[in-house]
């Protein structure tokens, strides 16, 4: 079964860090490139970063660009998102997606469940 | 950036129905590259159509998508119990991507 497990979220202050990780399985993680995206509950999605599977390719949403780094790791079929200088708007919730092909297009064909991110003073 | 309006904001219709979704894109959309999503409350999204009229892997073909360059829809022909959710169009292919804020289709 194809499944993506994030974690990492958690309550922070405004302009601290906080790193989410998510475990993939039952596919073969480094012929995929991985997204992050997130969600406010009950507002729209929005696409995150991609990375492609050989990390070569990389692309940032310009909401979070310059401070937000996407990572992987082929050899624990793991993919993090290392998030700095955080705001009030970047709280969410946030999917860790598989894309349908080895480079990033932000099309996500496999969702995990989500971990929720709180900023708050 | 491409602003994807949805329209309607709601939609209440009974199984069994038709219902016809709409994407329209600010700008033209590049090489097709717009997709479909389903999302159910408490659950993640699930990709129904890429390129604007493939189907996803495990989609029912009751499910189809058209459209080109700045209008696109989403055609449900035929309403099952479980199909009632929220659907959302998406931009992709670059750093610049976008999804609309969504149609809720509603049980009438």
């Amino acid at each position: 079964e194809v499944q993506l497990v994030e974690s990492g979220g958690g309550l922070v202050q405004p302009g601290r860090s906080l790193r989410l990780s998510c475990a993939a399985s039952g596919f073969t993680f480094d012929d995929y490139a991985m997204n992050w995206a997130r969600q406010v509950p009950g507002k729209g999605l929005e696409w995150v970063a991609g990375i492609s599977w050989n990390s070569g390719s990389i692309g940032y949403a310009d909401s979070v660009k310059g401070r937000f780094t996407i990572s992987r790791d082929n050899a624990k079929n793991s993919l993090y998102l290392q998030m700095n200088s955080l705001r009030t708007e970047d709280m969410g919730l946030y999917y860790c997606a598989k894309d349908r092909g080895p480079q990033w297009l932000g099309l996500m064909d496999v969702w995990g469940q989500g971990t929720t991110v709180t900023v708050s003073s | 950036e491409i602003v994807l309006t949805q329209s309607p904001g709601t939609l209440s219709l009974s199984p069994g129905e038709r219902a016809t979704l709409s994407c329209r894109a600010s700008q033209s959309v590049s090489s097709s590259y717009l997709a479909w999503y389903q999302q159910k409350p408490g659950q993640a999204p699930r990709l129904l159509i890429f390129g604007a009229s493939s189907r996803a892997t495990g989609i029912p073909d009751r499910f189809s998508g058209g459209g080109s360059r700045t209008d696109f829809t989403l055609t449900i022909s035929r309403l099952e119990p479980e199909d009632f959710a929220v659907y959302y169009c998406q931009q992709y292919g670059s750093s610049r991507g976008t999804f609309g804020q969504g149609t809720k289709v509603e049980i009438k």
